[in-house]
């Protein structure tokens, strides 16, 4: 069983519309964090969590919004969806912020028209 | 920041032969390496972690060598099969230095063809 859920696996939205990616983990991590992989750049940092608190953005766009109710859920709230925010985000997390493995949720695919 | 360079993009071997994919890096604090398998509509799994005091480390049908001097890590694997078709990303570190955020580099992938 995927111990990282991200919801949904596939969306489509329309240019200037809002999306909310789910994630939820279930292996006890204080961590979490998004990464973006779209066609044309490597998998990219997006932020970093720790207890419920960010550490790190390296978002220029304040259109992504992270959103932590319970430490183990990070979701990401898009604003003012672009075509160029089509990528798929990948969820994750750790034990810890120090050096260690981050396990990675199975990605949300974004599709903006 | 760090940059990491991943090559080649794209590498075909047929089944048995080897495979090497190479990334450099340009930070001299990185310190932390992964490598990292991606089969298709999947996520991401670690294959290999190198630490900065080690410079080989095996796995089950491949090689991770650290050259910290040319800032140069690569992956080998020795006797490919069909099933090692997938993405390979390494990924890169500073650890402690970038202030403990567990914040990964990516290189930009090699996707492997295997062929039977």
């Amino acid at each position: 069983d995927p111990k990282i859920i991200q919801k949904p696996k596939y969306l489509v939205a329309v240019t200037g519309s809002e999306k909310i990616l789910i994630c939820e983990q279930y292996l006890g991590h204080n961590a979490m964090y998004w990464y973006r992989q779209s066609a044309k750049k490597p998998l990219e940092f997006m932020f970093s969590y720790s207890y419920q608190k960010l550490m790190d953005n390296q978002t220029a766009s304040s259109r992504f919004q992270p959103q932590s109710s319970k430490k183990n859920h990070l979701d990401l709230q898009i604003t003012a969806l672009k075509p160029d925010d089509s990528a798929t985000y990948f969820c994750a997390s750790s034990p810890g912020t120090g050096i260690g493995q981050l396990y990675f949720g199975e990605g949300s695919k974004l599709t903006v028209l | 920041g760090e940059q990491v360079e991943q090559r080649p993009p794209h590498l075909s071997v047929r089944e048995g032969d080897s495979a090497v994919i190479t990334c450099t890096y340009t930070d001299p604090n990185s310190y932390y390496f992964f490598w990292y398998k991606q089969e298709p509509g999947a996520s991401l799994q670690l294959l290999m972690k190198v630490f900065s005091s080690t410079e080989i480390n095996e796995g089950q049908g491949f090689t991770v060598l650290l050259n910290k001097k040319d800032k140069r890590l690569s992956l080998n694997l020795t006797a490919a099969h069909p099933g090692d078709s997938a993405a390979y990303f390494c990924a890169v570190s500073a650890g402690f230095a970038t202030g403990g955020n567990n914040k990964l580099t990516f290189g930009q992938g090699t996707v492997l063809s295997v062929i039977p």
